[in-house]
């Protein structure tokens, strides 16, 4: 069966800070990968999203960047934090290619910029 | 582009009561519904989905939710909820073609079952 790793778990980090958020996937080939973010109170926004190797689609201009150099593994990544970077970060997967396939979600990262 | 509402931000309900958690949609293209269900500090679970076929789709937990394409609403229910059933539920959408999923999520109903 398919499983998603994803950490640190929790990470308080001071502002101007790099970060690194690390997601792997095992048991599936070639999936579609996602990086969303849940602020508190608010729902969830997609931020990136890669249907392949190196190809990163980024859906709001922001602090942050992602990267993808294997087929199962995404990285979340910034140079420097901001304060408005703090929020609950949600790596996900689905298989790839067809659209309405379930989206699947690992145990989120906490991040809190101080 | 699609948007998703969700029309009431907290519902508190007494435990055996029943209970729907409401979701409207905007998209100008076709579109598949999730309801998805997060509990404290975790990540997101899969109640159920629309993808075509009957309107009313059965999930796990004893969830259901019926898909009203006049009305633009995929409307949660259950008849009798516990109180393990207190969590955060989100609706979503994503168009029905483009050859990949990308959700686009409501800000979330916050269910507090109360016994």
């Amino acid at each position: 069966s398919q499983t998603i790793h994803q950490w640190p778990a929790t990470l308080v980090q001071p502002v101007g800070s790099p970060l690194s958020l690390e997601c792997t996937v095992e048991g599936t080939s070639n999936p579609n990968l996602y990086w969303y973010r849940q602020a508190a109170g608010r729902g969830l926004q997609l931020l990136f999203y890669s249907v392949g190797i190196g190809q990163i689609s980024s859906e709001v201009p922001q602090n942050l960047s992602a990267s993808r150099p294997q087929d199962r593994q995404f990285i979340l990544s910034s140079k420097k934090l901001l304060l408005s970077d703090s929020g609950f970060y949600l790596c996900a997967w689905s298989p790839a290619t067809i659209s309405g396939n379930t989206i699947y979600f690992g145990e989120g990262s906490w991040l809190t910029v101080v | 582009a699609q948007s998703v509402t969700q029309l009431d931000s907290q519902v508190p309900v007494f435990e055996e009561a029943p209970v729907e958690l409401r979701c409207n949609y905007s998209s100008s293209v076709s579109v598949y519904l999730f309801w998805y269900v997060q509990y404290p500090n975790q990540g997101l679970q899969l109640l159920l989905k629309y993808l075509s076929g009957s309107t009313l789709v059965k999930g796990i937990n004893g969830f259901e939710a019926e898909f009203n394409k006049s009305q633009t609403s995929f409307h949660l229910r259950k008849p009798s909820v516990h109180i393990s059933d207190t969590a955060e539920y989100f609706c979503a959408v994503t168009p029905a073609s483009g050859g990949y999923n990308k959700l686009i999520f409501g800000a979330g109903t916050r269910l507090a079952v109360h016994p």
